[in-house]
């Protein structure tokens, strides 16, 4: 299997932009996940779905964050308006069954950069 | 959430050293996973391991459920060690994804 696939793999933006990161998880997982790495706060859930529906979205940050999966190996997060302290680097994550309890499996991550 | 704490925060080692690493975590798990972030920021996962002790190469993992923490343990280093080492653990009850501890920087010298 390819693993988890992220794209793209760096994104510079100005401010005010729209930004969309996308994520195919490993086929056959059912929970899909993403995360967000920053110095200051370290890896934190944004949202969580499974079987394509959000789970936990209490990670998102605010409105200005939206993340759908319309199908079972495609997920994309969108930022809109993008600022500057969005800069991070995007992870999507998927594993089997419910949540986390099986072995998750992290993406290449999504280096933005916002200024 | 489930507090994940991991330490060292910073081990620098000469080639050829072994290390520990350790993960203490508040509550019970259904999952432990450790991961090993490269110097490129990818994740690549070096054992799941909920429970029990598991070898892989020069590596091994033991988790002690009951005492709620997990070891890493890296025999041999190599500069290619090198990274970020990340405990991650989910709660039994609760949350439903993985909580990260703030990792480890490993720097292995020759």
């Amino acid at each position: 299997d390819a693993g988890v696939i992220q794209s793209p793999r760096h994104e510079v933006t100005e401010m005010g932009q729209e930004v969309t990161l996308r994520c195919k998880p490993i086929s056959g997982h059912n929970s899909l996940f993403w995360y967000r790495q920053t110095m200051m706060r370290g890896l934190e859930l944004l949202i969580y779905f499974n079987n394509n529906v959000p789970i936990d979205d209490s990670g998102m940050p605010e409105d200005r964050f939206s993340a759908k999966m319309p199908n079972a190996s495609f997920s994309t997060l969108k930022i809109q308006p993008s600022e500057p302290r969005d800069s991070a680097v995007y992870f999507c994550a998927s594993s089997k069954g419910l949540g986390g309890r099986a072995e998750a499996f992290f993406g290449q991550g999504t280096r933005l950069t916002v200024v | 959430g489930i507090q994940v704490e991991q330490s060292p925060p910073d081990l620098i080692l000469q080639e050829g050293a072994n290390s520990t690493l350790r993960c203490n975590f508040s509550d019970s798990v259904n999952n432990l996973q450790w991961f090993h972030q490269n110097p490129w920021g990818q994740l690549i996962n070096l054992f799941y391991i909920p429970s029990g002790t598991k070898q892989n190469g020069r590596l091994s993992a033991t988790t002690v459920a009951t005492e709620r923490y997990s070891l890493l343990y890296i025999s041999s280093s190599q500069t290619t060690d090198s990274g970020v080492y990340f405990c991650a653990a989910l709660p039994q009850t609760g949350a439903n994804n993985l909580f990260f501890g703030t990792g480890t920087r490993l720097t292995v010298i020759p």
